[in-house]
C-alpha cells in the first residue's frame, strides 16, 4: 500500500489576511527560483519566480524576496483568498536546469 | 493558452509488470522533465531532455528509462514494478534548459497492487 507522507508545515490565516511562506533551499550557487502553488491531486503551478541577481520581485498579489546571505526565499500572499488555500513549494534551479524542490508549506485559509 | 499533456491520468499496476506514461510539452517547447512524487512529499526529479537529447538525470532506478521523440513528446518506462513505484508521476515543459521557467503537466497517477 501508500507509505505515510511527511506532515507538512501548516500556515492558517484568515481571508483578507497576509500570508508569508518561508523556505531555506540548499545551494548557494542556485541562480532561479520558483514557487509553486499544488492543489491536491493536480500538478504544481508556476506562481512567481526571481533570479539571483535580484532580491525581490513582485507580481499580482504576491512578493517574492531572495536572501541569499542566509539561503532565504519568501512568499507574501496580500489579501488571501480561499481559493489561494493549497501546498505551495519553492524550488531552485541549478546545474542544467533540474529543479530542486523544498519542503512544501499547506497553507489554509480561513472565511 | 496550451498546457502540458499528461496519459493516462490513472494507472493501476501489478508488481512485475510494466507501464509508460506519456507526455506532451507546450507546443514550442523542446525541453522536458520528469518528476516523481510520493504521498506528502516534493517532488523528485528523474530525467530531462533538451532537444531529443537525455540532458540531465537524477534519482531514477534503471529499471526506468525514457526518451523523448523528434515530436518533441516523451515517454517514461517503467518495468519490474514495486509497491514503492506507487505515486503521482509529473512532466515539466520549458524552452530551453537554464532559468527557464518549467510548467508542469496534471500528473499521472501510478498506483502498484
Amino acid at each position: 500500500g501508500e507509505s505515510v507522507g511527511l506532515h507538512l508545515p501548516t500556515l492558517s490565516v484568515q481571508e483578507g489576511d497576509n500570508s508569508i511562506i518561508n523556505c531555506a533551499y540548499s545551494n548557494s550557487a542556485s541562480d532561479y527560483f520558483i514557487w509553486y502553488k499544488q492543489e491536491s491531486g493536480k500538478g504544481p503551478q508556476f506562481i512567481i519566480d526571481i533570479r539571483s541577481n535580484m532580491d525581490k520581485r513582485q507580481g499580482q498579489r504576491v512578493t517574492v524576496l531572495l536572501n541569499k546571505t542566509v539561503k532565504h526565499l519568501s512568499l507574501q500572499i496580500a489579501a488571501t483568498q480561499p481559493g489561494d488555500s493549497a501546498v505551495y513549494f519553492c524550488a531552485e534551479n541549478f546545474d542544467g536546469g533540474k529543479l530542486i524542490f523544498g519542503q512544501g508549506t499547506e497553507l489554509s485559509v480561513k472565511p | 493558452a496550451a498546457g502540458v499533456i499528461q496519459s493516462p491520468r490513472h494507472l493501476i499496476k501489478e508488481k512485475r509488470e510494466t507501464a509508460t506514461l506519456k507526455c506532451y510539452p507546450i507546443p514550442r517547447h523542446d525541453t522536458v522533465y520528469w518528476y516523481q512524487q510520493g504521498p506528502g512529499q516534493d517532488p523528485q526529479f528523474l530525467i530531462s531532455f533538451y532537444e531529443k537529447m537525455q540532458s540531465d538525470k537524477g534519482s531514477i532506478p534503471d529499471r526506468f528509462s525514457a526518451q523523448q521523440f523528434s515530436d518533441y513528446h516523451s515517454e517514461l518506462n517503467m518495468s519490474s514494478l514495486e509497491l514503492g513505484d506507487s505515486a503521482l508521476y509529473f512532466c515539466a515543459s520549458s524552452l530551453g534548459l537554464n532559468l527557464n521557467t518549467q510548467y508542469f503537466g496534471p500528473g499521472t497517477r501510478l498506483t502498484v497492487l
